[in-house]
């Protein structure tokens, strides 16, 4: 299986500041069609998780700007240009390329 | 709008089986797949298999092998999970998740069931 790394496991951000998170894969995620098969999700308290980033660095439908992915092969960031209160919970990263598919352990970014 | 709705928290002894439905809303069900994945209290997410409302095919995580059976009813756009022999660490709650064909991506998901299997 695919072994997903998320760095750190939990953040704590002032509003208004920047944060990152890292993933990374024990195999390359970059598939033979040329995309890349890493996702990025936000479980927000009490909440079944939301999508935010798909195929490395495409943020998904009414997701704010402010969110960013970036990365390849098997080194993966998630970026929030400035937090806001509403981006507290658990972030992961998961991968689709290989079965079974993986998610990271989770980051979770609280505020200060 | 695009809804996935499950049916409610089950109580269940080792041994036995549950059966969780996901129905769907908003979209032309078989124009899509569904995914399972479940959480554990307090832990991370754990993908669990996936079926294509398309043509019923399915992809199931190697640890779930033997136990676990999705299946889809187009004509009510429902969805099913069962999960046979239950354990005490299959506990968890299950989420279904539209998963986007050849995308790979989940959404929406579905609010949730609760599972426990407590003796």
């Amino acid at each position: 299986d695919i072994v997903m790394t998320q760095t750190p496991l939990s953040l704590s951000v002032t509003p208004g500041q920047p944060a990152s998170i890292s993933c990374k894969s024990s195999q390359s995620l970059l598939h033979s069609d040329g995309k890349t098969y890493l996702y990025w999700y936000l479980q927000k308290p009490g909440q079944p998780p939301q999508l935010l980033i798909y195929e490395v660095s495409n943020r998904f439908s009414g997701v704010p700007d402010r969110f960013s992915g970036s990365g390849s092969g098997t080194d993966f960031t998630l970026k929030i240009s400035r937090v806001e209160a509403e981006d507290v919970g658990v972030y992961y990263c998961m991968q689709s390329i290989q079965l079974p598919w993986t998610f990271g352990q989770g980051t979770k970014v609280e505020i200060k | 709008q695009v809804q996935l709705v499950q049916s409610g928290a089950e109580v269940k002894k080792p041994g036995a089986s549950v059966k969780v439905s996901c129905k769907a809303s908003g979209y032309t069900f078989t124009s899509y797949g569904i995914s399972w994945v479940r959480q554990a209290p307090g832990q991370g997410l754990e993908w669990m298999g996936w079926i294509s409302a398309y043509n019923g095919n399915t992809n199931y995580a190697q640890k779930l092998q033997g136990r676990v059976t999705m299946t889809t009813d187009t004509s009510t756009s429902t969805a099913y999970m069962e999960l046979r022999s239950l354990r005490s660490d299959d506990t968890a709650v299950y989420y279904c998740a539209r998963l986007e064909l050849g995308m790979d991506w989940f959404d929406p998901w579905g609010q949730g069931t609760l599972v426990t299997v407590s003796s």
